[in-house]
């Protein structure tokens, strides 16, 4: 079973809500990722969480604010977007070993900021 | 740094028939994995082929294979027999083998298939 999933599928959000978006994955993975992908383009790494700690933070703006409550789970808590944060958010996984294993991916959640 | 480039950004093919989608990377690693990735407009990333630099033998998965040549950091990915589900965007990608969890991923190739 190589499956990640994320929920919701869709979330719209005005700019001074605050909301959360959540994956999960049951494949004993120990390496958790979020990824931001606007249209047509690839998918950009905001955050690593190695053995449920923040090991990369690739200057994703404090509005945006990961957690990882164990090694099953992770969120991604939205508060104060700006439209142009609009996009799909990718959650992965992978081993977490560092030995260039597979990352799997989640189906999204596609944001729509107002 | 690394980077990794796609040079076509649109293809199409035939069912049926093959393709093949280019990638180019350069590094100065010498060990390092390179992925093909599929993510249809249904949207969920799926990996269709991994490569370990290592590994002189080109991977292959069914109908899809790699074109993996190291000196001249090229990775091109091969559809056989074309099916209207490999419509897709496919996105070529490198992983460092040591330290890092960075996936670097090219611009990405879409893919149309025709009947």
């Amino acid at each position: 079973d190589t499956e990640v999933t994320q929920t919701p599928k869709h979330l719209v959000m005005g700019m001074t809500n605050k909301k959360s978006l959540k994956c999960e994955q049951h494949m004993g993975h120990r390496a958790m990722y979020w990824y931001k992908q606007k249209a047509k383009k690839p998918p950009e790494l905001m955050f690593v969480y190695s053995y449920e700690k923040l090991s990369i933070n690739e200057s994703v703006p404090s509005r945006f604010s990961p957690e990882c409550p164990n090694s099953s789970l992770l969120n991604l808590h939205l508060h104060a977007l700006q439209p142009e944060d609009s996009a799909l958010y990718l959650c992965a996984s992978s081993q977490g070993d560092r030995s260039g294993e597979t990352q799997y991916f989640g189906p999204g959640t596609r944001l729509l900021v107002l | 740094a690394q980077t990794v480039t796609q040079s076509q950004p649109e293809m199409s093919v035939q069912e049926a028939e093959t393709v093949t989608l280019s990638c180019t990377y350069d590094t100065s690693e010498s060990d390092y994995y390179l992925f093909w990735y599929k993510q249809p407009p249904s949207r969920q990333m799926i990996l269709v082929i991994r490569q370990e630099a290592y590994k002189q033998q080109n991977a292959t998965e069914n109908r899809f294979s790699v074109n993996f040549q190291k000196a001249a950091k090229s990775f091109s990915l091969k559809i056989s027999d074309s099916q209207l589900g490999d419509a897709a965007m496919y996105f070529c990608a490198y992983r460092i083998f040591y330290n890092t969890d960075k996936l670097i991923f090219g611009t990405g190739t879409r893919l149309q298939v025709f009947p």
